[in-house]
């Protein structure tokens, strides 16, 4: 059973650039839910796709989307960097029945650099 | 507004004994809590979780106490090793919703 995976490992953009973070989610699990985690704070929840739409959204601008693919794994968009964006991306992955998700499992994370 | 607090930053403990990592949360809609682990560098892993229909899971070293009338959870590590040394998460989340998670509490055990 491989776990959550993320790629790449470190990123580095400039301000106005666009970015795309990769996951594959965890064999056996169905949904994935992606996290900004700033430093010093707790994980922030951006959003979650299950069945290859988006399935709940955090407080984030439209300039964050996402894709989920019928593997199960997902990409992260974040359009117009700005400074802030720089943060630790982290991919969860679980299994969804019915209307809630079960414990999620997270992988490595991306760290974005903003320059 | 933060719904799942973690008021302290910082905990140390001496091997051997027992670390407790508390807590608070102000939705009292919330059914379902974890505590996750992260070492510098790497995602958070899943360590227990307890339901609202529950007061106390165990796990090992590990035992989450929950009172939901005072809206509040912790984790107990007994006994504390120097590998236990991160920064532990609770999250929460109540029926059909995503987690929401605390700001975090780096312990340090101390050899």
């Amino acid at each position: 059973e491989t776990g959550v995976t993320q790629s790449p490992t470190h990123l580095i953009k400039t301000r106005g650039q666009q970015v795309t973070l990769r996951c594959s989610s965890q064999s056996g699990h169905n949904t994935v839910s992606w996290y900004q985690q700033a430093l010093g704070q707790g994980p922030q929840f951006i959003f979650q796709y299950y069945r290859e739409e988006e399935n709940g959204r955090g407080n984030f601008p439209p300039r964050f989307s996402g894709l989920q693919f019928p593997n199960y794994s997902s990409e992260l968009n974040v359009n117009a960097l700005e400074l802030d964006d720089s943060a630790l991306y982290l991919c969860a992955s679980s299994f969804r029945s019915g209307v809630s998700t079960d414990t999620q499992y997270f992988g490595p994370g991306t760290r974005l650099t903003v320059l | 507004d933060q719904q799942v607090k973690q008021n302290s930053p910082s905990l140390s403990v001496q091997e051997g004994r027992i670390s407790i990592l508390n807590c608070d949360y102000t939705n009292s809609m919330f059914d379902y809590f974890l505590w996750y682990k992260k070492y510098p560098a790497e995602g958070p892993t899943f360590l227990i979780s307890i339901s609202s229909i529950k007061d106390k899971n165990e796990d090992g070293r590990f035992t989450v106490f929950l009172n939901k009338s005072a809206k509040h959870l912790s984790l107990h590590i007994v006994p504390s090793q120097p590998g236990d040394s991160a920064v532990y998460f609770c999250a929460a989340r109540w029926y059909g919703q995503n987690f929401v998670f605390g700001p975090g509490t780096r312990l340090s055990v101390l050899p």
